[in-house]
Parts: structure tokens; sequence; C-alpha cells
């Protein structure tokens, strides 16, 4: 069971470089969503979906692109990297939009913007 | 709009001790669901235990249960018969049954268990 995949885990980018933190899942879930995770504080939410084709700014979306070509892969672009998004980022899934369903968690993705 | 507040910051017991997270949260909302997600060192998050408001019974776990009042806007968590794989940062969240799909979390409590 691969649940939900993150990659990479781990990476250094510098000020203002963009990159993709990819994530996909084998569940044939509906929702898809993108957290950061901050020292002292709960995850925020970034951008989330509710079904291919169809995405929805969260807490915090500033810096962020998503898009839903597919119902498996919920890639998070960075735009332009800035030290304030060194963080830690969960890609998470649930079955529907269904507010009551549990929300599986990736494993995290390590970033660290110098 | 929601909060979430889990005023302990850290804790720890010996194994094999009973230990309660707390948890309160601010809504004005009557349908909700609330829960308990564990972050061991590995980072990643996962479910352990949940909670409809709806339901005056207390969801349980196995060695895991909560303790749910709802006019005081308390959910915590108990756990039984401690053990070391217990040791983690434990998030209380909320979930609205009409939000934007958002969970609101508190900001964590760090258990350690102790052998």
């Amino acid at each position: 069971n691969a649940g939900v995949t993150q990659t990479p885990k781990f990476q250094v980018l510098k000020t203002g470089q963009s990159m993709t933190l990819q994530c996909a899942q084998d569940m044939n879930h509906e929702y898809m969503s993108w957290y950061r995770q901050d020292p002292g504080m709960g995850l925020r939410l970034i951008h989330y979906s509710v079904g291919a084709g169809i995405t929805d700014q969260g807490e915090v979306p500033n810096g962020y692109n998503v898009s839903r070509s597919t119902t498996e892969d919920f890639p998070l672009r960075l735009l332009s990297a800035a030290p304030s998004q060194t963080s830690v980022y969960f890609c998470a899934s649930s079955p529907s939009w269904d507010s009551g369903n549990t929300i599986y968690f990736g494993e995290g993705s390590w970033l660290t913007v110098v | 709009a929601q909060t979430v507040t889990q005023s302990q910051p850290e804790m720890s017991v010996q194994e094999a001790e009973t230990v309660t997270l707390s948890c309160t949260y601010d809504t004005s909302e009557s349908n909700y669901y609330l829960f308990w997600y564990k972050q061991p060192p590995s980072r990643q998050m996962i479910l352990v235990i949940r909670q409809e408001a709806y339901k005056q019974q207390n969801a349980t776990e196995n060695r895991f249960s909560v303790n749910f009042q709802k006019a005081a806007k308390s959910f915590s968590l108990k756990i039984s018969d401690s053990q070391l794989g217990d040791t983690a940062m434990y998030f209380c969240a909320f979930k609205s049954m009409d939000s934007n799909y958002q969970l609101i979390w508190g900001a964590g409590t760090k258990l350690i268990i102790k052998p």
C-alpha cells in the first residue's frame, strides 16, 4: 500500500529558485491538500483540491501554485523561493469532500531556502 | 473563526502509566469533527482517534480514548498503559462540517514516555 507519496523528502534551494514538490496517491481519493508545518505551530493549509481540475486557496497560499490534472497527482510549485518558505510540507488526501473522512498524510518534505 | 488550543507544550510519564493530553477549541457551530493525530520522530502524521460532535459516546481505539465535553468545548486524549512507542508530538484538530475542508490545528503537545 503506497498511500500518499511525496518527493523529494529533502531539498535545499537558493532564494529565488523555483521547484515543484510532487504528491501522488493511489487510493482514488477526491480530496487532496498541501500543508506546511513550522516549529511550535500546527499545520497550516496552503492549497487544496476537491477533484481533478478543481483547486482552491487555503490559509497561506501566497508564493505557491497548484494544479490537479489527474485524480492521483497534486504538485505544489514554489514560484520564487524565499527563506520564509523554509518548512516541512505535507501532502494529504481523503476519499471525498465529506468533512468527516479521515485524512491520510504523506511522510513530509523538508525544504530549506538559503 | 475556529481555534484549537493545546495548553501543554510538553509532558513526560513513566512507561505503563496513564497520561491525559488536553485540547480545547472555540467554535459557534454545533456539527463538527475532532481528531487527534500523532507525529513520531519520523514526522509522518498518523490518525489516532476521531470524534463526531453529534455523538455523545466518547470514541475509543484500544489504549486511546477521548473525553469529549461538548458544552465545555474540551476534547482530551487519554493514553492508558503508555508505551515507549507512544513518544511523539500529538496534535488536536478541528474540522467543521461546513468548512472549506480545512483542518484547524493546535500547536501540539510533545509527549515523552520514559523507560
